[in-house]
């Protein structure tokens, strides 16, 4: 059974840092693609980043793009994203998921989030 | 990037009852589209890809359709547990973009 297991949320102050984690279990995580998606409370999905199985292609949702930084550690079956000069706009609920097959920009799989709250 | 548009925002329909739901891209995005379901405090459970493939163990009355710019999903017979909002996303370029939802509600 797939198992994705978002941690690392909580609440912070505009213009800090945070780092997420996602932790994989019950696939080859190496095959697959991974991706963020985050979505604001009482909002629709928005994609965050996308990073590919060996790291070598990446990508961000224009609005992020030097703030934010995605990576992944396959000896570790995890997925992380480092987020700098937080916003308030930033808030959101941040999902960890899977490709339905290894390389496929759709997502079969999903962690039940981890939630990020920006404010002073 | 590429802006996808839902209508309608919600849809109120009876059991039993035909739902369909439309999204369309503000520039081709070919047959890269995908559906998910949405239910309060769940994640998003995809339900079509490539416009028209159902996912594993999703439902026969799931369907999807279209190309290009203009895509549909059809509930052809409402179920209890179908209540909920739906997304399209287009994959075809990054970066990739969802619509805004569809609320299906029971009327």
């Amino acid at each position: 059974e797939v198992q994705l297991v978002e941690s690392g949320g909580g609440l912070v102050q505009p213009g800090r840092s945070l780092r997420l984690s996602c932790a994989a279990s019950g696939f080859t995580f190496n095959d697959y693609a991974m991706h963020w998606v985050r979505q604001a409370p009482g909002k629709g999905l928005e994609w965050v980043s996308s990073i590919s199985w060996n790291s070598g292609t990446i990508g961000y949702a224009d609005s992020l793009k030097g703030r934010f930084t995605i990576s992944r550690d396959n000896a570790k079956n995890s997925l992380y994203l480092q987020m700098n000069s937080l916003r308030a706009e930033d808030t959101a609920l941040y999902y960890c998921a899977k490709g339905y097959y290894d390389s496929s920009g759709y997502y079969g799989d999903w962690g039940q989030g981890t939630l990020v709250t920006v404010s002073s | 990037e590429i802006v996808m548009t839902q209508s309608p925002a919600t849809l109120s329909v009876s059991p039993g009852e035909r739902a369909t739901l439309s999204c369309r891209a503000s520039q081709s995005v070919g047959s890269n589209l995908a559906w998910y379901q949405q239910k309060p405090g769940q994640a998003p459970r995809l339900l079509i890809y490539v416009a028209s493939t159902r996912a594993t163990g999703i439902p026969a009355r799931f369907s999807g359709s279209g190309s290009g710019t203009e895509f549909t999903l059809t509930i052809s017979s409402l179920q209890s547990e179908d209540f909920a909002v739906y997304y399209c996303q287009q994959y075809n370029n990054w970066p990739y973009t969802f619509g805004q939802g569809t609320k299906l509600e029971i009327k």
